[in-house]
C-alpha cells in the first residue's frame, strides 16, 4: 500500500528559529498533501493543504507567514515552522492520497518541542 | 462537510466485538464515511470506508444504516492492540479530511 514518510519524527529548537518538516509519499505521487497539527489529548486540525506547484491554502486562523510550506515536487512537501515559539510545540502531521485510492495515508508525525 | 458525533470513550473486553457508533445527520449523498484509528503518539491509520453499502475488510466491518445519518464500526474480536482513538470522517466534496474529538476505545484484558 501507499506509504508516506515524515522526517524527522521529533525535534527541539530553541525559540527563534526555524524548523523544516518533510513529507514524502514513497512509492506514489501526491499532487495534494496536507498538513495537520495535534496538541496533547486533542484531535488533528487540518493547518492547510499542500498543492504541487502552487500556493498552499491555509485554514481561517493558520498564519501562512509563520507556517511555510512548499510543494515542489510530486513527492515532497515540506513546512516550515518559522520564528519558532514554545507555544507552536505540537505534533505535527502530513497525509497525502494515492491517485485512484479513496483514503488517505498519514505520516508517522513530527513531534516539535521549542525550548 | 458534515459533521459527526461519537461518544466519548468506550470499554470493550479483549475477544469480544467493539461496535463503535457514529452520527452523521447531515451527510449528502456523494459522501463517504471513513474510519481512521491513532494509536499514541503516532500517525492514524486507515481501517474502512463505505458509501451506502455495508463494507468488511480484514481490519473491521462498516454498518450504515439506510437513511446514512448514521454508521458503526466493528472490531470482531477487539485485541488490546486495537486500544487507540476511532476517528469517523466524513469526506468533503472538497476531498479535505476533517477530525472530529473521536472515540477513545479501551479493550481491556
Amino acid at each position: 500500500g501507499a506509504v508516506v514518510s515524515q522526517h524527522p519524527s521529533w525535534v527541539i529548537c530553541k525559540s527563534g528559529t526555524s524548523v523544516k518538516i518533510e513529507c514524502r509519499s514513497l512509492d506514489f505521487q501526491a499532487t495534494t498533501m496536507f498538513w495537520y497539527r495535534q496538541f496533547p489529548k486533542q484531535s488533528l486540525m487540518l493547518m492547510a493543504t499542500s498543492n504541487e506547484g502552487s500556493k498552499a491554502t491555509y485554514e481561517q486562523g493558520v498564519e501562512k507567514d509563520k507556517f511555510l510550506i512548499n510543494h515542489a515536487s510530486l513527492t515532497l512537501s515540506t513546512l516550515t515552522v518559522t520564528s519558532a515559539h514554545p507555544e507552536d510545540s505540537s505534533f505535527y502531521i502530513c497525509s497525502a492520497r494515492e491517485t485512484g485510492d479513496y483514503g488517505y495515508t498519514f505520516g508517522s508525525g513530527t513531534r516539535l518541542t521549542v525550548v | 462537510d458534515a459533521k459527526t458525533t461519537q461518544p466519548t470513550s468506550m470499554d470493550c473486553a479483549e475477544g469480544r466485538a467493539a461496535n463503535l457508533p457514529c452520527n452523521h445527520s447531515t451527510i449528502s449523498g456523494n459522501e463517504y464515511v471513513y474510519w481512521y484509528r491513532q494509536i499514541h503518539s503516532q500517525g492514524p491509520q486507515y481501517i474502512i470506508h463505505g458509501l451506502k453499502n455495508n463494507e468488511t475488510n480484514e481490519m473491521a466491518s462498516l454498518i450504515i444504516t439506510e437513511d446514512r445519518k448514521s454508521s458503526t464500526l466493528i472490531l470482531p474480536h477487539a485485541t488490546l492492540r486495537d486500544t487507540a482513538v476511532y476517528y469517523c470522517i466524513v469526506m468533503g466534496n472538497n476531498n479535505d479530511m476533517r477530525f472530529g474529538a473521536g472515540t477513545r476505545l479501551t479493550v481491556k484484558p
